[in-house]
């Protein structure tokens, strides 16, 4: 029944690893994103997908690269991780191409600490 | 840059107060303005949304006033609860934006 998962919950590592973050929906929606939750709780917009093309990447690092096989998943993968990429990830779809005016469902976060 | 500025920061309410959260914007092309509810450990929810061609949208005891010349609006939390406790963000977008402009998020925490 979720309709926005993500794996994993919790992702503990080292500076200087890679990890991937992954994301399924299963709205039917055409649009997923990733946003960045910081300590003090402002949610970024990093990446949107619309039906598995790029549409939004905002000044992101390119060690954070999204991949979105399908309409239903879009992942993301961290090269290199730094400390100050310790943050919550949130993944999010919407309907209407991404465009303004639709509700976005955000799956459940994962928390990423970076030692 | 922060398109959507919201304020207080954080606000403390006895149960049954009224808890009011507001937002200024400066781009004239938003026509939509959600606000999200977000309670600890889990991701934010649509809670409630308006578009500027109505004044006022009330769900329960929630209530956008929204406020086009001055451009600004806010939430009301009437009656507030316990279960009220959470980050209110707002938001806007454009009808051709791809993304929405959250604001900076207020915590409510309310007092049994």
């Amino acid at each position: 029944d979720t309709a926005v998962s993500q794996t994993p919950k919790y992702l503990v590592t080292q500076m200087g690893n890679d990890k991937s973050i992954k994301c399924e929906q299963n709205l039917g929606h055409d649009t997923m994103y990733w946003y960045k939750q910081d300590s003090k709780k402002f949610l970024k917009i990093m990446f949107s997908y619309n039906n598995k093309e790029l549409i939004i990447n905002e000044t992101v690092p390119n060690r954070f690269s999204p991949k979105s096989p399908d309409k239903a998943h879009l992942n993301l993968h961290i090269n290199s991780l730094e400390l100050g990429d310790s943050a919550v990830y949130f993944c999010a779809s919407s309907q209407g191409g991404g465009r303004g005016g639709y509700e976005q469902f955000f799956g459940p976060g994962t928390r990423l600490t970076v030692l | 840059q922060q398109q959507v500025k919201q304020s207080p920061q954080s606000l403390i309410v006895q149960k049954g107060g009224i808890s009011i959260i507001n937002c200024a914007y400066e781009n004239t092309a938003f026509d939509y303005f959600p606000w999200y509810q977000q309670f600890p450990g889990k991701g934010p929810a649509l809670l409630i949304a308006i578009r500027p061609d109505v004044s006022e949208k009330k769900e329960g005891r929630f209530t956008i006033s929204f406020n086009k010349s001055a451009k600004q609006f806010s939430l009301h939390i009437m009656d507030s609860q316990p279960g009220d406790s959470a980050t209110y963000f707002c938001a806007a977008s454009t009808a051709n934006d791809y993304k929405l402009s959250f604001g900076a998020g207020t915590t409510v925490t309310v007092r049994a």
